[in-house]
């Protein structure tokens, strides 16, 4: 049963296209989450979602944004793409409570190629 | 700042040695652990986590960790790799209540036919 989903799974878009990623998920978690994972690398925090309040990583570029219109929607925003934004894209949830036994959930991952 | 740490970038291995691979976390209070598993192509699954509780925890395909409150460690075992262990493995580290999951830069194992 797929939990979290994201579409589409390859994205090809031209250097400074605007582009759009999205997730959902079954989960009804109050928390997402994008990531940004480069080949042989961790995956990046580039924001979080806790129900409505979006939370930027400092170090986050403005060329990416995030909409999250509802709980089971989350949508990631690159503005202009450039060369260096090739990567995969990974969405993720969890549900912070009262247990502090979060566990995080990731989607297959949206690979992005920039021409 | 909090960090993990994954000793081993790559690791190769026949099939039916034993595997264990190392992580190390920096914050010294109460923590959650994980380990995920990235195969070739597909996205990160979790493998096994710890909250509290008995420190050897089992999780899917035969994978166990070990959580070592003084050593920081949570070091991932498998008895005996098979080939379809062939990934990348992701150990990662939350503070609880919190929505931070810091996580280590990957081991690449591979495990020979």
């Amino acid at each position: 049963d797929a939990m979290v989903i994201q579409n589409p799974r390859y994205q090809v878009t031209q250097f400074g296209k605007p582009v759009t990623l999205s997730c959902s998920q079954t989960l009804n978690h109050n928390v997402m989450y994008w990531y940004q994972q480069k080949s042989s690398q961790a995956p990046k925090l580039l924001f979080h979602y806790y129900d409505k309040d979006f939370n930027n990583e400092a170090d986050t570029p403005d060329n990416f944004q995030s909409r999250r219109p509802n709980t089971s929607f989350c949508f990631l925003d690159i503005r202009s793409p450039g060369l260096g934004d090739a990567a995969m894209y990974l969405c993720a949830t969890s549900s912070l409570g009262a247990s502090n036994k979060e566990t995080q959930y990731f989607g297959p991952g949206t690979r992005l190629l920039v021409l | 700042a909090q960090s993990v740490s994954q000793h081993n970038h790559h690791v190769i291995l026949s099939e039916a040695a034993s595997l264990e691979l190392g992580c190390n976390y920096s914050y010294g209070g109460t923590v959650n652990l994980f380990w995920y598993v990235q195969y070739p192509g597909q996205h990160l699954q979790l493998l096994l986590k710890y909250f509290s509780g008995d420190p050897l925890v089992k999780g899917i395909k035969g994978f166990e960790a070990e959580f070592i409150k003084s050593k920081f460690s949570f070091n991932l075992r498998k008895p005996s790799v098979q080939w379809s262990d062939t990934a990348e493995y992701f150990c990662a580290v939350n503070r609880p209540g919190t929505y931070k999951y810091i996580f280590g830069t990957g081991t690449r194992l591979k495990v020979l036919a």
